[in-house]
């Protein structure tokens, strides 16, 4: 399978625990994005990363929240001191190298429950 | 500022009906990107189109095709012949152009289609 995968698929945890997910990109594309999805919504746009730099960061991505890609490759998001307002699905996206024109690829989500 | 709008939440149809998806964008930029994605009950969003601000031809891809006007800002969405798998909840979304190479999808609130036997 060579799309976007995530991991962990879901995610259940206590609020005020810390958790992190993982973002493994379609390996030749270099750009990568985190959005979140409540239920019922669209996804909304929270961090870009353009190889291992993190370029843009909505205002969304409180100071809990932190992105990484250490290596231009695979991505992590972290929340520490988890809200229960924090329970979403989140999605990673890839994009080749190129203009704005070509599509994000998406993978298939963490879901957060956060009791 | 970037909005889309899918005014239509949920729509409900039987096997083999047409069915139209409506999509409202808002945009000051006059270089832009359309995109319409599928989410089936999996989860994982599916790409289907994107669509340029210059390229105002509609397209036809087997029983999917998209009407794109400039001159209402709409970019709809039509299933020809509904089938049961393609029930989903479907995105419209939107990219202001960007030399840098970055890419902010804004998306809408997605339309529920629901296909019954």
């Amino acid at each position: 399978d060579t799309g976007v995968s995530q991991n962990p698929r879901h995610k259940i945890t206590k609020r005020g625990q810390n958790v992190t997910f993982r973002c493994d990109p379609i390996s030749e594309h270099n750009r990568l994005y985190w959005y979140r999805q409540t239920l019922g919504q669209g996804p909304e746009f929270l961090t870009y990363f353009q190889n291992e730099a993190q370029l843009e960061k909505s205002r969304l991505l409180s100071d809990r929240f932190s992105a990484e890609r250490p290596k231009g490759s695979f991505s992590t998001l972290e929340i520490q001191r988890t809200e229960q307002g924090d329970s979403a699905m989140y999605l990673c996206a890839s994009r080749e190298t190129g203009g704005s024109y070509n599509e994000q690829f998406f993978g298939p989500g963490t879901r957060l429950t956060v009791l | 500022a970037q909005k889309v709008t899918q005014a239509q939440t949920e729509i409900s149809v039987v096997e083999k009906e047409d069915v139209t998806l409506d999509c409202v964008y808002e945009t000051r930029d006059t270089t832009y990107y359309l995109f319409w994605y599928k989410q089936p009950p999996s989860g994982e969003l599916v790409f289907l189109i994107r669509r340029n601000s210059f390229d105002e031809q509609n397209e036809i891809s087997g029983r999917y095709s998209w009407n794109f006007q400039k001159s209402t800002s709409s970019f709809n969405f039509t299933i020809t012949a509904s089938q049961v798998v393609d029930s989903a909840v479907y995105f419209c979304a939107l990219s202001e152009a960007q030399n840098t190479g970055f890419q902010k999808l804004v998306f809408g609130t997605g339309t529920r289609l629901l296909v019954s036997p």
